[in-house]
């Protein structure tokens, strides 16, 4: 089945405790993206890549890293979360970024910082 | 930058027809995209548009006018199985990576 996960799906965690969450694709999609979805604001991009070792900032990247060592996988790296980062994050993928491609999401990450 | 503006919240009957509509503001578009959430689930694609106009879908059309910066979703015979947030985002012009979504209208139908 054609996919995209993450995990974990739910993680509570404390101030300055260094996380990853790991986001997997199985579709061999060249896009990955990185979102957080805050009532009120919406799915802001924090970070994408288009394609292995190609990362880039999106519009919210303060306070996380990323990286893409294979095309499969696109972890998102807090090295030391702040209460400000707790948020529903979800990874999303797409077979290259052209006009007419669509992004496939993930399930979400619901994160907790304390 | 961009500035997307949906409703907050709409509610309407089963069987009947809503518009929910999308206004953005962007220093550049390069397409605009409509997806689906329901509560504690991930988005789902439903539509496209890069040029003005309307895009059918089955029970779901699309509409944009790149002049008025303006984008309508209609769902038509809506079902309880459409309450649902739906999400506008637009991708940018200079950078294709790059998107923007609106807050999302959360669509509360009722029997």
């Amino acid at each position: 089945e054609a996919q995209v996960t993450q995990n974990p799906r739910y993680l509570i965690t404390v101030t300055g405790k260094k996380l990853t969450v790991t986001c997997s694709q199985n579709m061999n999609h060249e896009y990955m993206s990185w979102y957080r979805q805050d009532p009120g604001l919406g799915l802001r991009q924090i970070y994408y890549s288009m394609n292995v070792e190609v990362t880039d900032k999106g519009d919210v990247p303060e306070g996380y890293k990323v990286s893409r060592k294979e095309k499969r996988n696109f972890p998102l790296i807090l090295e030391s979360p702040s209460p400000n980062q707790t948020s529903l994050y979800f990874c999303a993928s797409s077979f290259s970024v052209t006009r007419t491609d669509t992004q496939y999401f993930g399930p979400g990450t619901r994160l907790t910082v304390l | 930058g961009q500035n997307i503006d949906q409703p907050t919240e709409m509610t309407a009957t089963e069987g009947a027809i809503v518009q929910i509509n999308c206004t953005y503001q962007t220093s550049g578009f390069n397409g605009l995209f409509w997806y689906q959430q329901h509560a504690g689930e991930a988005p789902t694609f439903l539509s496209y548009n890069v040029l003005d106009g309307l895009e059918e879908k089955g029970r779901f059309s699309s509409f944009l006018s790149r002049s008025k910066g303006y984008s309508y979703l209609l769902l038509k015979e809506l079902q309880m199985k459409d309450s649902a947030s739906y999400l506008c985002a637009v991708r940018d012009l200079d950078n294709f990576n790059k998107f923007y979504f609106g807050s999302g209208t959360k669509l509360n139908v009722k029997p």
